[in-house]
């Protein structure tokens, strides 16, 4: 099962800051936070990822609460190609093996409106 | 980020037949690939872990017979969807573990199947 929780849907409008939120209170101290983004009929994106420090790139910027219990992904200007399905993840990040992998959740289904 | 290719990006095959899925990581090596299942409107779902050189693992209640994985070399595995039946029509979609640099896993683009 995923141990992320999301909000099903939300909407933004067309230029202001998508904030997306992720609970993720059983978070294990080794475990790294990631977002992927699912446009309709493709497969994820990878968006960001952190550890305990806030994050950014030319993507978006990720800020994770001090107790690591709970993550929101900014991205600040959002246009109509970032509808998509918005995927929090919760990961240990090492190389190679089955303890490795990406459990999906149900995601955000992010509209951004004109 | 890394680039990962998927081919066929659809296929349809009759029932009873078998079809084979490829996935290559392009610009790096990948010991380890995934491969994922999706259903419309719903979420992926994992169907294994490939690693180079060795047997994949199979999630519960994934047929290994029914969905062989082969991970022969750093940059290529496949997913071959044996005696395919109307109900192995999904969305399939491999990634793939980029060794170093954060480890980061980047996805293919999906290959629709459609058995009739």
């Amino acid at each position: 099962d995923a141990k992320t929780t999301q909000p099903p849907s939300m909407d933004c409008a067309e230029g202001r800051a998508a904030n997306l939120p992720c609970n993720h209170s059983t978070i294990s101290g080794n475990e790294y936070v990631y977002w992927y983004r699912q446009i309709h009929s493709q497969g994820p994106q990878y968006i960001i990822h952190g550890l305990k420090n806030n994050e950014t790139n030319e993507m978006a910027s990720l800020i994770i609460t001090e107790d690591r219990k709970s993550s929101t992904l900014i991205l600040p200007h959002a246009t109509l190609r970032d509808t998509a399905v918005y995927y929090c993840i919760v990961r240990v990040n090492r190389a190679g093996g089955a303890t490795n992998k990406l459990i999906f959740g149900t995601g955000t289904l992010l509209a951004v409106q004109p | 980020g890394a680039v990962v290719s998927q081919h066929p990006s659809w296929v349809i095959c009759k029932s009873g037949t078998s079809v084979k899925i490829e996935c290559r990581s392009l610009d790096f090596q990948a010991t380890t690939m995934f491969w994922y299942r999706q259903f419309p409107k719903q979420s992926l779902m994992l169907m294994a872990t490939s690693n180079e050189g060795s047997k994949a693992t199979y999630e519960q209640g994934v047929e290994k017979d029914k969905f062989l994985i082969n991970h022969a070399s750093l940059t290529l595995s496949t997913l071959t969807v044996t005696s395919a039946h109307p109900e192995d029509s999904s969305f399939y979609i491999c990634s793939a573990q980029q060794t170093g640099a954060g480890n980061t896993i980047y996805f293919g683009e999906g290959s629709w199947l459609t058995v009739v």
